[in-house]
């Protein structure tokens, strides 16, 4: 099956870039999803098809994809970011076949 | 805009099949476009995609599970469900039920709640 990676933890100072990257094999070939989850909260699609938004979604948020690495980037950053972030892709080498990123947990300094 | 509601149990013992159900409100569960799914959550670590089906019973599994999950649709109720038979305590987790598109993008998420497995 297909294996996403992310690095375990981003931290970044209130107002600057955070970058959150995802790997994966030849992942431009997939379309990427990312979601965002505070503690104790269901997750919420902040990125579909690798970049774009869904209404509501701030344009702070925006997102690429190009050969094995997938990058949600946030920029002027807020304190309210402070959440896990998770990609997401189809691997449809597996009939609908959904795989999830380990997540990583993005600190506001 | 939907919303899915889910029903069950939050405690049961090793061996048992875990049954839950999801309820989806302000529209219809045939309408078309969209596939319900569940996903888990074990207490501190990420996000596992159980399985998902389509209004017309298409059921799509993760190969890790295959072997120990149904799910069904009742359209006249406007439910899915999950069955995770034999369960052990590698099973405890937050349980989603949701909805997406074929891609897999998740717009609607129920409420997650905990289920135990626990003698």
């Amino acid at each position: 099956s297909f294996v996403l990676t992310q690095p375990p933890s981003v931290s970044v100072a209130p107002g600057q870039t955070a970058k959150i990257t995802c790997g994966g094999n030849n992942i431009e070939s997939k379309g990427v999803h990312w979601y965002q989850q505070k503690p104790g909260q269901a997750p919420v699609l902040v990125l579909y098809d690798d970049g774009d938004r869904p209404s509501g979604i701030p344009e702070r948020f925006s997102g690429s994809n190009s050969g094995n690495t997938a990058t949600l980037t946030i920029t002027r950053v807020e304190a309210g970011d402070e959440a896990d972030y998770y990609c997401q892709v189809w691997d449809n080498t597996s009939d609908h076949f959904y795989v999830f990123g380990p997540g990583t947990k993005v600190t506001v300094l | 805009q939907l919303q899915l509601q889910k029903s069950g149990p939050g405690l049961l013992k090793p061996s048992e099949t875990l049954s839950l159900t999801c309820t989806v409100s302000g529209g219809s569960i045939s309408s078309g476009g969209y596939y319900w799914g569940w996903i888990r959550q074990p207490p501190g670590k990420g996000l596992e995609w159980i399985g998902s089906i389509y209004y017309s019973g298409s059921t799509y599994y993760n190969p890790s599970l295959k072997s120990r999950v149904t799910i069904s649709i009742d359209t006249s109720s406007n439910q899915f469900s999950l069955n995770l038979g034999s369960v052990s305590a590698a099973d405890t987790a937050v349980f989603y039920c949701a909805g997406h598109l074929g891609n897999g993008a998740v717009d609607y998420w129920g409420q997650g709640t905990l289920v135990t497995v626990s003698s």
